[in-house]
């Protein structure tokens, strides 16, 4: 049961460009959304989060979108580095119910 | 650093053995969580305890459970192992019993069943 999907499993993009990562929910009781960035041995690292009464927050380069009607959310990433390549895993949570998506890993080209 | 700290890194052993892994939470943190990441798998829940309690349960086989002890730490019991059970497994902690500020990952144990 996918309550959390990235449905792309890859990106790439040019460094100085903007990097979109999408992320789909079903689950209508998911309060809080969050991102976490991976890199290779390592664990997932907090990136950036949501309330679900909110459609944006942003972060310094990083800013998520939240629709919650379309039961969508989006991390932007502007502008893009090289060393933002990583595995970006979406997160939705319930209470101490924290699911993840499958990850999407973005790679940006210098 | 993250602050979490799991042991072992790798860990390689045969098909019905059992193995334990270890979760030390970041100090402060009294939530553990543990995620289990197959290849090219996201990370599935498995289960948390908030101060010793079990708080949230997953997807965790009946082969596996776990504990907190009173010194915060986490154990990950796995038995009976199976071909199917080689993954990563990620221990995270939090302050809350909540997961709305987010979790501290640990590095992960990379358990290897042959």
């Amino acid at each position: 049961d996918q309550q959390v999907k990235q449905n792309s499993p890859s990106l790439s993009v040019q460094e100085g460009r903007i990097s979109i990562l999408n992320c789909d929910y079903t689950n209508s009781m998911f309060d809080y959304f969050l991102w976490y960035k991976k890199y290779p041995a390592e664990g997932p690292t907090f990136l950036i989060s949501i309330s679900s009464i909110k459609d944006k927050n942003e972060d310094g380069r990083f800013t998520v979108f939240l629709n919650k009607s379309a039961k969508h959310l989006s991390l932007h990433i502007v502008p893009s580095q090289p060393g933002d390549s990583a595995v970006y895993f979406c997160a939705a949570s319930e209470g101490a119910d924290m699911r993840f998506g499958a990850g999407t890993r973005l790679t940006v080209k210098p | 650093d993250s602050g979490v700290t799991q042991t072992p890194k790798h860990l390689i052993t045969a098909t019905g053995q059992r193995v334990t892994l270890r979760c030390s939470p970041r100090s402060g943190d009294l939530s553990v969580y543990w995620y289990q990441q197959s290849l090219d798998q996201g990370l599935q829940f498995l289960i948390q305890y908030y101060n010793g309690e079990e708080r949230a349960k997953g997807n965790i086989l009946e082969r596996f459970s776990a504990q907190q002890f009173p010194d915060l730490h986490s154990e990950l019991n796995l038995s009976s192992l199976e071909l199917g059970d080689s993954a990563l497994y990620f221990c995270a902690s939090s302050v809350t019993d909540r997961a709305d500020y987010g979790y501290t990952f640990g590095s992960g144990t990379r358990l290897t069943v042959v």
